[in-house]
């Protein structure tokens, strides 16, 4: 398995501008988790996902965010519009079930200039 | 609040020493995490324990649910084992279930 696929690796955009990032979870996986680092704060659930439903979305920040899981192989997490202070890596994960282990892509680095 | 709390913040440690790191949590978990992250780098699941004690190679993990209490231990470190080491937990009640609530993170670097 090529385990959980996030594009793009690195995205800098232009303040106002809206982003996409894109996440494949490992096949077989029900469970799938978006999650932003940054420096002050760590690592943040922003949403995540049980067979392709949201179960919390607590964590999302404003109405600027949004995230869809149209099919069990596919999601994205969009900003729109940006802001510098949305600046961090983001994270999508999966799981098998609450007490599997999970697997984290690779992330997706965004720069809000 | 659901807490989770490692020590130490940063540790410092020469190749082949042993290395403890501790993480403490505040209610009932139904399983703890022990995740690794190289600098620039993606997050690693080293270990998922709900009790005992689980051994990889050099990394040994250990919980004690009634202390509420879990130890990483890497022996005979080396420079490769440089990394962040995030305790990680997800909790029985209180909180979104499945969800992964994190430590801060300890940073480990392991001088040659």
């Amino acid at each position: 398995d090529a385990g959980v696929i996030q594009s793009p690796r690195h995205e800098v955009t232009e303040m106002g501008q809206e982003v996409t990032l894109r996440c494949k979870p490992i096949s077989g996986h029900d469970y799938l988790f978006w999650y932003r680092q940054t420096m002050m704060r760590g690592l943040e659930l922003l949403i995540y996902f049980n067979n392709n439903v949201p179960i919390d979305d607590s964590g999302m920040p404003e109405d600027r965010f949004s995230a869809k899981m149209p099919n069990a192989s596919f999601s994205t997490l969009k900003i729109q519009p940006s802001e510098p202070r949305d600046s961090a890596v983001y994270f999508c994960a999966s799981s098998s079930a609450f007490r599997g282990r999970y697997t984290f892509g690779s992330g997706t680095r965004l720069t809000v200039v | 609040k659901n807490e989770v709390e490692q020590s130490p913040q940063n540790l410092t440690a020469q190749e082949g020493e042993f290395i403890t790191i501790n993480c403490s949590y505040s209610v009932g978990i139904s399983a703890l995490h022990w995740l690794q992250q190289h600098p620039g780098g993606g997050i690693v699941s080293l270990f998922m324990l709900s009790s005992g004690k689980k051994k990889h190679g050099r990394l040994i993990a250990t919980i004690n649910i009634q202390e509420k209490h879990s130890s990483l231990h890497i022996t005979a470190s080396h420079p490769r084992d440089s990394a962040v080491y995030i305790c990680a937990v997800t909790f029985n009640y209180g909180g979104s279930q499945g969800n992964l609530i994190f430590g801060k993170g300890t940073k480990l670097s392991v001088k040659p």
